[in-house]
């Protein structure tokens, strides 16, 4: 068990609609990072928060947006779905600006959209 | 080109056997080398760690980074039906901004 918390552990919803995914990182964590992972695509960076500040951004779609509360906890808002948004997304937590690359990953959110 | 390259596989080998996966690097600020391992339907998790170049080892895992080449390698010795999984390499600059994942090689081992 890494500490990291992710819910809903799996989603099914339809294209157009929006959903909201939570992490809680391990305790003491100060960085959060978001990661969509599908079948062709491997693990790809979508944005990283620091301390509630967001410190990096990758691959997001303008569609998805992330936040991170004054208690750490995390949300991954994505809208306006699409059959392709389909995929694994994971949550990591680090306990400094994840300066050594030492991440601590979720269970994940299954998402489907139909 | 793709910062962090590496053989997607399958892999598959006999139980015990020594194990080879590998990843090339583009970015020559990269510092530090880690190894994820990934089961299916789970999240990665931190399997080796090393900074610049050399070798690390831990039990029956040795990592090694070959910075001149840019090249970093895991090597699995006396493999088990356990250590079946997806393998990701990844890469962090010196200033801690850019991580990057290799695409993952997935190695069963078949008892």
């Amino acid at each position: 068990d890494s500490g990291v918390t992710q819910t809903p552990k799996h989603l099914i919803t339809a294209t157009g609609q929006r959903v909201t995914l939570r992490c809680s990182p391990r305790s003491g964590d100060l960085s959060v990072y978001w990661y969509q992972q599908s079948l062709d695509q491997g693990l790809q960076f979508l944005i990283q928060y620091y301390n509630g500040e967001e410190r990096a951004k990758g691959n997001i779609l303008e569609r998805f947006s992330a936040q991170q509360f004054p208690d750490l906890h995390s949300e991954l808002n994505l809208s306006s779905l699409e059959l392709g948004d389909s995929a694994l997304y994971f949550c990591a937590s680090s306990a400094g600006g994840g300066d050594t690359g030492e991440l601590f990953f979720g269970e994940g959110s299954r998402l489907t959209v139909l | 080109q793709k910062e962090v390259e590496q053989d997607p596989g399958p892999l598959s080998v006999p139980e015990g056997a020594i194990v080879s996966l590998n990843c090339t690097y583009s970015n020559s600020a990269f510092q530090y080398f880690m190894w994820y391992r990934q089961y299916s339907r789970k999240g990665p998790e931190l399997l080796m760690y090393t900074y610049s170049s050399g070798n690390k080892e831990d039990g029956r895992f040795t990592a090694q980074v070959d910075k001149s080449s840019k090249y970093i390698s895991l090597f699995i010795r006396d493999s088990q039906p356990s250590d079946s999984a997806t393998y990701l390499c990844a890469s962090l600059d010196n200033y801690g901004q850019n991580f990057v994942f290799g695409p993952g090689t997935r190695l069963s081992v078949l008892p």
